[in-house]
């Protein structure tokens, strides 16, 4: 058990509709990373948040957002859902993220299953 | 972050030492080689990392040689849990803290 959480473990839901997925980092833990893992793309790198800020951008689309609330917990926003949205989505958090810090190993939760028909 | 280049899949049998190779061989003098594993879609697991000196903690040892360009993760004694995904990810300190998955090895224990 890696101490970061994420709900739901699984939802489905139909194109063109929206869904929320949410992540609770673990004790201590200031940053939160978003990834995506779909079967075509591998895992792959969507977003940060250091202490409700976003730090680093990677391949998210335009129809993602997320945020990170004061108590640190994130949420990451999918909207105008396609098929090809299907993926795994998994939450990391890590102390700090920030440049030149000593500890920047991420750990991972256990992921949301998302499936649009 | 430097590229890595690691084995498609590869086969271990239960209880022998699982060498799991990952050649970098552009890493530059600042970066760490970081190991993760997954789990039939569980999320990515850390394993350890290390910058130049060889490491060990209670799942396995990193091997890294002496110029850089190339590591190896053991684990010694293999069990049918550690069948996996495992990732050699190279990455900057001071740079971008995302992870940069590639294909990874996938690593079968056979019983």
């Amino acid at each position: 058990d890696s101490g970061v959480t994420q709900t739901p473990k699984h939802l489905i839901t139909a194109t063109g509709q929206r869904v929320t997925l949410r992540c609770s980092p673990r004790s201590g833990d200031l940053s939160v990373y978003w990834y995506q893992q779909s079967l075509d793309q591998g895992l792959q790198f969507l977003i940060q948040y250091y202490n409700g800020e976003e730090r680093a951008k990677g391949n998210i689309l335009e129809r993602f957002s997320a945020q990170q609330f004061p108590d640190l917990h994130s949420e990451l926003n999918l909207s105008s859902l396609e098929l090809g949205d299907s993926a795994l989505y998994f939450c990391a958090s890590s102390v700090a993220g920030v440049r030149a810090l000593k500890q920047e190993t991420q750990y991972f939760g256990p992921g949301t299953r998302l499936l649009v028909l | 972050d430097a590229k890595t280049t690691q084995p498609t899949s590869m086969d271990c049998a239960e209880g022998r030492a699982a060498n799991l190779p990952c050649n970098h061989s552009t890493i530059s003098g600042n970066e760490y080689v970081y190991w993760y594993r997954q789990i039939h879609s569980q999320g990515p697991q850390y394993i350890i990392h290390g910058l130049k000196n060889n490491e060990t903690n209670e799942m396995a040892s990193l091997i890294i040689t002496e110029d850089r360009k190339s590591s190896t993760l053991i684990l010694p004694h293999a069990t049918l849990r550690d069948t996996a995904v495992y990732y050699c990810i190279v990455r900057d300190r001071t740079g971008a803290n995302n992870l940069f998955f590639g294909t990874g090895t996938r690593l079968t224990v056979i019983p």
